[in-house]
């Protein structure tokens, strides 16, 4: 059971470049998450989605885009990448968004030089 | 505004002996309080979790208590275990808010034989 599933695991960006986070699911989970975690810090909310074509902005949001065709994808989109964004990105899943347990996926992490 | 707040970055205890790590939130709406563990290059995972109708849950080693006058939630691993030295988080979520978890900044716990 492959879980929650991330790609690519590793990636060096320049600023202004753009770039896709691919997040899939086999669990059949309507809800989905990125989260991103900076040294020293925890996991801060960047996107939810509640099931497929619902999305809605979470703590910090700037900076990113997200969408939801499928009920098993949940890709992040960085447009214009700055150092800022330099961070590990975590996806999550949850079969019913109430008891707060997710699943993650192993995590991307990101330089932006 | 840091609404769940770990203020101990690492904690460093023998083999066999109790293990408690601490975490303080500010949001009364808070009602599920949850710890996830973190090895080095993986997700998190679910540990345990606590209803805002309890002041205490048990899992084999694992206890957490929640004291919801003072605002605090502690969690409790004995005996302690080398393979329990991991980043520890502390996380809450409202029951409105779809189960988005506010995470506190994490408790890196080392275990020493």
């Amino acid at each position: 059971n492959a879980g929650v599933t991330q790609t690519p695991k590793f990636r060096i960006l320049k600023i202004g470049q753009s770039m896709t986070l691919q997040c899939t699911q086999d669990m059949n989970h309507n809800y989905m998450y990125w989260y991103r975690q900076d040294p020293g810090m925890g996991l801060k909310l960047i996107y939810y989605s509640v099931g497929a074509g619902i999305t809605d902005k979470g703590e910090v949001p700037n900076g990113y885009n997200v969408s939801r065709s499928t009920t098993e994808d949940f890709p992040l989109r960085l447009e214009l990448a700055a150092p800022s964004q330099t961070s590990v990105y975590f996806c999550a899943s949850s079969p019913d968004g109430i008891s707060g347990e997710l699943f993650f996926g192993e995590g991307s992490r990101l330089t932006v030089l | 505004d840091q609404q769940v707040k770990q203020n101990s970055p690492s904690l460093s205890v023998q083999e066999g002996r109790i293990s408690i790590l601490n975490c303080d939130y500010t949001n009364s709406m808070f009602d599920y309080f949850l710890w996830y563990k973190k090895y080095p290059a993986e997700g998190p995972t679910f540990l345990i979790s606590i209803s805002s109708i309890k002041d205490k849950n048990e899992d084999g080693r694992f206890t957490v208590f929640l004291n919801k006058s003072a605002k605090h939630l502690s969690l409790h691993i004995v005996p302690s275990q080398p393979g329990d030295s991991a980043v520890y988080f502390c996380a809450a979520s409202a029951d409105n808010q779809g189960g988005k978890l506010i995470f506190g900044q994490g408790t890196e716990l080392s275990v020493k034989p």
